[in-house]
């Protein structure tokens, strides 16, 4: 199995611009995370989905975050529009039956705002 | 109060020695817990599950204590691999599921 994967490793864009990050979880996996990471705050987890459905998006700094999940294979978290506090490393992890099993994280993406 | 808080570290420690890192937790309703261990610039990855009973894992051991709502890492025989940021992970699901990571201790291991 390949893991979890996400795109772009990593991305530079300049503030106000719409940023899109994606995921495909393990295959068979019925939860996805998205979380994101900074020293200030360490990970936080700011959606859950569990069988494409989003079940708890309080974690979502504002209006200007978005996450689908249109099938089981994808998801995509976008920023529009992006603002420099938003740089941070943001991890996709997925589970099977839920959080209180492991989650996989992907390698994450690197998010440098100007 | 954090809901998950983490002893701040780093711990700087030779090989061979035993460290111990704790992690204290406030919602009494949180179910299951895990520690995990990132590498710099890494994802998390699972270390080990943290059940009632305690469990052990090669050199590494991990405890609940639901009274005093903490668990606990200890690491034997530390290998310069086990140089790396540890982080707890604190589950409820009571009243609509919530996961929390603590900050994480750093744990240096010199030669």
């Amino acid at each position: 199995d390949a893991g979890v994967i996400q795109s772009p490793r990593h991305e530079v864009t300049e503030m106000g611009q719409e940023v899109t990050l994606r995921c495909k979880p393990i295959s068979g996996h019925n939860s996805l995370f998205w979380y994101r990471q900074t020293m200030m705050r360490g990970l936080e987890l700011l959606i859950y989905f569990n069988n494409n459905v989003p079940i708890d998006d309080s974690g979502m700094p504002e209006d200007r975050f978005s996450a689908k999940m249109p099938n089981a294979s994808f998801s995509t978290l976008k920023i529009q529009p992006s603002e420099p506090r938003d740089s941070a490393v943001y991890f996709c992890a997925s589970s099977f039956k839920g959080a209180s099993n492991e989650q996989f994280f992907g390698p994450g993406t690197r998010l440098t705002v100007l | 109060r954090k809901e998950v808080e983490q002893d701040p570290g780093p711990f700087n420690v030779p090989e061979g020695a035993t460290v111990a890192f704790n992690c204290t937790y406030s919602n009494s309703a949180s179910q299951s817990f895990f520690w995990y261990r990132q590498d710099c610039r890494k994802e998390p990855k699972l270390l080990m599950s943290v059940y009632s009973s305690g469990n052990e894992d090669g050199r590494f051991t991990a405890q609940l204590n639901r009274a005093s709502q903490y668990i606990s890492l200890l690491i034997r025989d530390s290998k310069l691999s086990d140089s790396a940021t540890y982080l707890c992970v604190v589950n409820t699901l009571t009243g609509g599921f919530k996961t929390i990571f603590g900050a994480g201790t750093r744990l240096f291991v010199k030669a």
